[in-house]
């Protein structure tokens, strides 16, 4: 059974950085896929933000990608994200979510996700 | 990026009615490789179609995907109660892997 837990703070200054990490138990970190990120502001929809390979390969939303980067812990089973530079916009529900590399499926699993809030 | 529009924005229905729901894409989705996810209340995202028309593990097969190249569709024959609730369809041929802004099944 593949789990993903998501924690970090739940409360970030403006012009902070929110560093969030994702645990990953019932699959290895190294297997053949791809961990993403998603988020979604209250009331709105899903954004994609980026994904990260065992080998450190990483893709990411043009839209974030000066202010967003994302690793990976082979020791620890988990990958993490790394934002800086916050305003308010920022304020969402944080999912990560696992996508197969050899037979692309979409997400299938999925984090609980975890509530953000930008403000002083 | 490919910009994925879905529609209607709201649909109201009644349950055992069937519902169609349509995701459109600014250029050709490669190899059809489209989702669509149910979302609840508080709940992440869950995974029904992939590859546009293939069920995810224990997904009833009321729900039904078709399409290919830039126009999609997600039909649930007969809905029931636990229907009624948000969709999107997302591309993943392609970084960055967009989703559409969703459709919201209320009840009628």
């Amino acid at each position: 059974q593949v789990q993903l837990q998501e924690s970090g703070p739940g409360l970030v200054k403006p012009s902070g950085t929110l560093s969030l990490t994702c645990t990953v138990s019932g699959d290895s970190i190294s297997s053949s896929n791809w961990w993403s990120w998603v988020r979604q502001p209250p009331g709105k929809g899903l954004e994609w933000i980026g994904e990260v390979f065992h080998t450190g390969d990483t893709n990411y939303n043009p839209s974030l990608m000066s202010r967003v980067s994302l690793s990976v812990d082979k020791s620890k089973n988990e990958f993490s994200l790394k934002m800086t530079s916050l305003t308010a916009a920022d304020t969402a529900v944080y999912y990560c979510a696992r996508t197969s590399n050899l037979m692309p499926t979409g997400y299938e699993y999925w984090g609980q996700g975890t509530l953000v809030t930008v403000s002083s | 990026d490919i910009v994925l529009t879905q529609s209607p924005g709201t649909l109201s229905l009644s349950p055992g009615e069937r519902a169609t729901l349509s995701c459109r894409a600014s250029q050709s989705v490669a190899s059809s490789f489209l989702a669509w996810y149910q979302q609840r209340p508080g709940q992440p995202p869950r995974l029904l179609i992939y590859g546009a028309s293939s069920r995810a593990t224990g997904i009833p097969d009321r729900f039904s995907g078709s399409g290919s190249g830039t126009d999609f569709t997600l039909t649930i024959s007969r809905l029931e109660p636990e229907d009624f609730a948000l969709y999107f369809c997302q591309q993943y041929g392609t970084s960055p892997r967009t989703f559409g802004q969703g459709t919201r099944l209320e009840i009628k």
